[in-house]
């Protein structure tokens, strides 16, 4: 079954920031990334959080906490071309598994 | 740009037949996964192999599904028969780091599968 949390949908205004959480199971955990997937389109990569910390990409940043289990994507001056499917999907015991996905809108 | 390669992009077929898809994945890539995806969930992995070899199966329903990496290169993912609960998009993804190092992953376009 699916280990990982993150909300199904999430809802935003173009030009502002929108946050999507994840949280993850502990148990051979060692890392954390995220994915983009548009409609009919392959997943594609974003980002990795191996370590605690911020890792910044551009508009796209991600984010791990490993005592909290925790991390988020945090996309910036959001575009129409960023209304998308976003996964995290974690490294654990030698394997990449998903989420069940975040739906994000974005309103003009 | 390397890619992976998938073949069919559609495939339609009745339940009880046998349906077979292919994926050659990004050149020099050891670790290739195969994925199943249902509209609306995420990515749920059937296989991982490493080189030629099968390092994870447990999700894969092994009364009708195979895959086989024969050479290490490229894969075919097979089920028989097909039912109608198959129809999905199974995706290959491959990359090229063990694991435990990254978990970037490249994925082809996919196969839609319908089962009728």
């Amino acid at each position: 079954g699916q280990s990982l949390e993150q909300p199904s949908e999430v809802t935003a205004v173009e030009g502002a920031i929108v946050q999507i959480n994840c949280t993850y199971q502990t148990s051979g955990f060692y890392g954390l990334s995220w994915y983009q997937q548009h409609d009919g389109g392959a997943p594609t990569f974003l980002s990795y959080n191996a370590l605690d910390g911020l890792e910044e990409t551009g508009r796209f940043s991600s984010f791990l906490s490993r005592s909290d289990s925790y991390g988020y994507l945090l996309l910036q001056e959001l575009q129409m071309k960023d209304s998308a499917s976003y996964f995290c999907a974690e490294g654990r015991d030698d394997k990449i598994i998903f989420g069940k996905g975040t739906r994000l809108h974005i309103l003009p | 740009e390397a890619e992976v390669a998938q073949s069919p992009r559609y495939k339609i077929t009745e339940k009880s037949q046998a349906v077979a898809f292919w994926c050659d994945p990004i050149s020099g890539h050891a670790t290739l996964y195969w994925y199943r995806q249902i509209l609306g969930q995420g990515p749920e992995l059937l296989v991982q192999f490493q080189d030629e070899s099968v390092v994870d199966d447990s999700q894969l329903p092994k009364d009708r599904f195979s895959a086989e990496r024969l050479k290490g290169v490229d894969s075919t993912l097979k089920i028989q028969p097909a039912e109608l609960g198959d129809s999905a998009m199974y995706l290959c993804a491959s990359s090229a780091v063990r694991q435990g190092l990254n978990t970037e992953a490249f994925f082809g376009q996919g196969t839609r599968l319908t089962v009728v």
